[in-house]
């Protein structure tokens, strides 16, 4: 059971719009503490994706974005491609167990 | 450019050890934590705690407090995992990352391309 809480799949049509989710509480996001996001392509490592809520590094296009409100983020994908065809985690920090914590992962599926 | 590579699969029984390693390039080793993430086949992300390079000092998740000890070799820019008494269930793939940010906005880039740990007696 992970602290932070995401669907476990969403799916969209190439160049559609999709939405990712992540769930918290008072002792994690809605502490104020940042939400990240990170990428996983099949069979390799995460990637960073979004940082500090909204921010983008480099490389990464803008059809990427996060968002954070209350005890919620949220990431958007934009003119979903097929290589976004991926699994994304949620990351931030939890005041009471004083550690990371991540979201149980999303699998996007571009139909 | 900055980079990360671990070191390579393992196989152990039950009851043993495994010592995990991370080598840093592109960057000053002591001058960022250093992570350790899991994931179990199929699973999700599990953070398991952070060393400082500088210092040695170390933070563990509670759940692995008492079976994981992370160092570090500044000679040669490299950290270590090692975790003691495997189960079944620590079977996955081990991931090392570089802390960015606070202490409390901390976000994890880059990663290593992770290390298979199987548990099979």
């Amino acid at each position: 059971q992970s602290v932070l809480t995401q669907p476990p799949s969403v799916s969209g049509a190439p160049g559609q719009r999709v939405t990712i989710s992540c769930t918290g509480s008072s002792s994690n996001i809605g502490a104020g503490y940042d939400v990240h996001w990170y990428q996983q392509l099949p069979g390799t490592a995460p990637k960073l994706l979004i940082y500090g809520n909204s921010n983008r590094p480099s490389g990464v296009p803008d059809r990427f974005s996060g968002s954070k409100s209350g005890t919620s983020a949220s990431l958007a994908i934009t003119g979903l491609q097929a290589e976004d065809e991926a699994d994304y985690y949620c990351q931030s920090y939890d005041s009471s167990l004083f550690y990371v914590v991540f979201g149980g992962g999303t699998k996007l599926t571009v139909l | 450019q900055v980079q990360l590579v671990q070191s390579g699969a393992e196989v152990k029984k039950p009851g043993a050890s495994v010592k995990v390693s991370c080598k840093a390039s592109g960057y000053t080793f002591t001058g960022y934590y250093m992570h350790w993430v899991r994931q179990a086949p199929g699973q999700g992300l599990e953070w398991m705690g952070w060393i400082n390079p500088n210092s040695g000092g170390t933070n563990y998740a509670q759940k692995f407090q008492g079976r994981v000890t992370m160092t570090r070799d500044t000679s040669i820019s490299t950290a270590y995992m090692e975790l003691s008494r495997l189960r079944s269930d620590d079977t996955a793939v081990y991931y090392c990352a570089r802390n960015r940010g606070s202490s409390t906005s901390n976000w994890f880039d880059p990663w290593g391309q992770g290390t298979l740990v199987t548990v099979s007696s």
